[in-house]
């Protein structure tokens, strides 16, 4: 069982925009401004897309974006492209003593 | 750019050791702002941090509670390179592993992935 919370499957329409949950506690999520989304497609290793909980790598599509209430976290993609389809983790730093935190991931349909 | 480049076996029998091996290009394993991981991924447990290992005027290693008594993660300056070594495994070890650098919950540079199955 993933320390957070993430839903198993999310979906839409290309073009359409979609949001990712990822809930953790006020030890985690709520109590640092670290959390980090990946996105993953088949046989290929996470790639990071946003870090700092808003925070886009240089070369990440301005479609992908991400903010943070209390203990949720969320990704959203907007104007949905074929090429989103995979799956999507978040992961928050929680301490020194509770070091690598991961959400259990969303699969992301592109219908 | 960083680059991350492991080997080692895909195959490890029970009661083994798995040994993995991470390259690093474009940053240095003694980097005072780097960390160092072994990330390992399966249907089960999903995505799990192993441990890590960085340099601040000394080395320090950090282990996750459930491989602690198992686990130990190297770094090879000359070679510039850092290494997992698990023992004891059973085939719930079996699981794609990755090293990426990062901290904070940040891991901005991943390795290939080694797909390791334990089994005789």
């Amino acid at each position: 069982q993933s320390a957070l919370t993430q839903p198993p499957s999310a979906s839409g329409s290309p073009g359409q925009s979609v949001t990712i949950s990822c809930t953790g506690t006020s030890e985690d999520v709520g109590a640092y401004n670290y959390v980090s989304w990946y996105q993953q497609h088949p046989g290929k290793a996470p790639k990071l897309i946003i870090f700092e909980v808003t925070k886009r790598p240089s070369g990440v599509p301005g479609r992908f974006s991400g903010s943070k209430s209390g203990n949720t976290a969320s990704l959203t993609v907007s104007g949905l492209q074929p090429e989103d389809e995979a799956d999507y983790y978040c992961s928050s730093y929680a301490g020194s003593n509770n070091l690598g935190m991961f959400g259990g991931g969303t699969k992301l349909t592109v219908l | 750019q960083v680059k991350l480049q492991q080997s080692g076996p895909g195959l490890v029998k029970p009661s083994q050791t798995l040994s993995l091996i991470c390259d690093i290009s474009g940053d240095s394993v003694s980097s005072y702002s780097a960390a160092w991981n072994w990330i390992r991924q399966s249907p089960s447990r999903g995505l799990e941090w192993l441990g890590r290992t960085y340099y601040r005027t000394r080395w320090y290693n950090d282990y996750a509670a459930s491989v602690k008594s198992r686990i130990i993660i190297n770094s090879d300056t000359s070679a510039n390179q850092f290494s997992l070594q698990l023992t004891s495994v059973t085939p719930e070890d079996s699981a794609l592993y990755f090293c990426a650098r990062g901290v904070l919950g940040l891991y901005d540079f991943w390795g290939q992935g080694t797909l390791v199955t334990v089994s005789s």
